[in-house]
């Protein structure tokens, strides 16, 4: 089975502008969760989507916002970027009744 | 609020020489405990899920234990290719949500 795949792999843009990022879940789940990863706060979860429906989220502001798909293919936004905003974001997708969630690549966001 | 301490932060190993992991949680209830690998510049791959204390999981030269408070990542015999960043994440026992709450893990490096 092909794993979580993620794209674009790495992102340059500006402060102010605004980027979307993919991931690809393995086949077969349906839930699709999104972390930031940075080296001074680690992993921090971003939200959860299930179904199309955002299930949970995290305590990022409202800039930060997802969807999900029919396919369970989801994507990440984030408008206004921010210097804060650097980081590596992994998607992660776990199968109906496993808790095991499998990671990505992730994408490599730098705001200059 | 859930938090997982991880310790120490970074680990310096001679090929063979078996050493722990510690990982400290504090959660409403728990309802998994996750070790990760993670190599540089990549997403993290999963390793253990824990529900239980007294729980045991192994896998070639790593075995993960349980207790009602940390959880251990015993390395047996580590050699260089075990060089990574150990992450632990818990999994709140909170409705359907799927949020994983991380430490910010522990730097392993294995040398000759």
């Amino acid at each position: 089975k092909a794993g979580v795949t993620q794209t674009p792999r790495y992102l340059i843009k500006t402060r102010g502008q605004q980027v979307t990022l993919s991931c690809s879940p393995i086949s077969g789940h349906r839930s699709v969760s999104w972390y930031q990863q940075t080296p001074g706060q680690g992993l921090q979860f971003l939200f959860e989507y299930f179904s199309e429906t955002q299930r949970n989220k995290g305590n990022f502001p409202g800039r930060f916002s997802g969807r999900q798909f029919s396919n369970s293919r989801s994507e990440m936004n984030v408008s206004t970027l921010e210097l804060g905003d650097s980081a590596l974001y992994l998607c992660a997708s776990s199968g109906q009744g496993s808790d095991t969630q499998y990671f990505g690549p992730g994408t490599r966001l730098t705001v200059l | 609020e859930d938090q997982v301490t991880q310790s120490p932060e970074a680990l310096r190993l001679q090929e063979g020489e078996s050493s722990s992991l510690n990982c400290s949680y504090t959660v409403s209830g728990l309802r998994g405990l996750f070790w990760y690998r993670q190599d540089p510049g990549k997403g993290p791959e999963f390793l253990f899920t824990l529900y239980s204390a007294g729980e045991e999981k192994e896998k070639e030269r790593l075995k993960a234990t349980l207790t009602k408070k940390e959880s251990f990542l015993h390395i047996t015999a580590p050699k260089p290719e075990d060089s990574a960043t150990y992450l632990c994440a818990v999994q709140a026992v909170s409705g359907t949500a799927s949020k994983l709450t991380f430490g910010t893990g522990t730097r392993l490096q294995v040398t000759l």
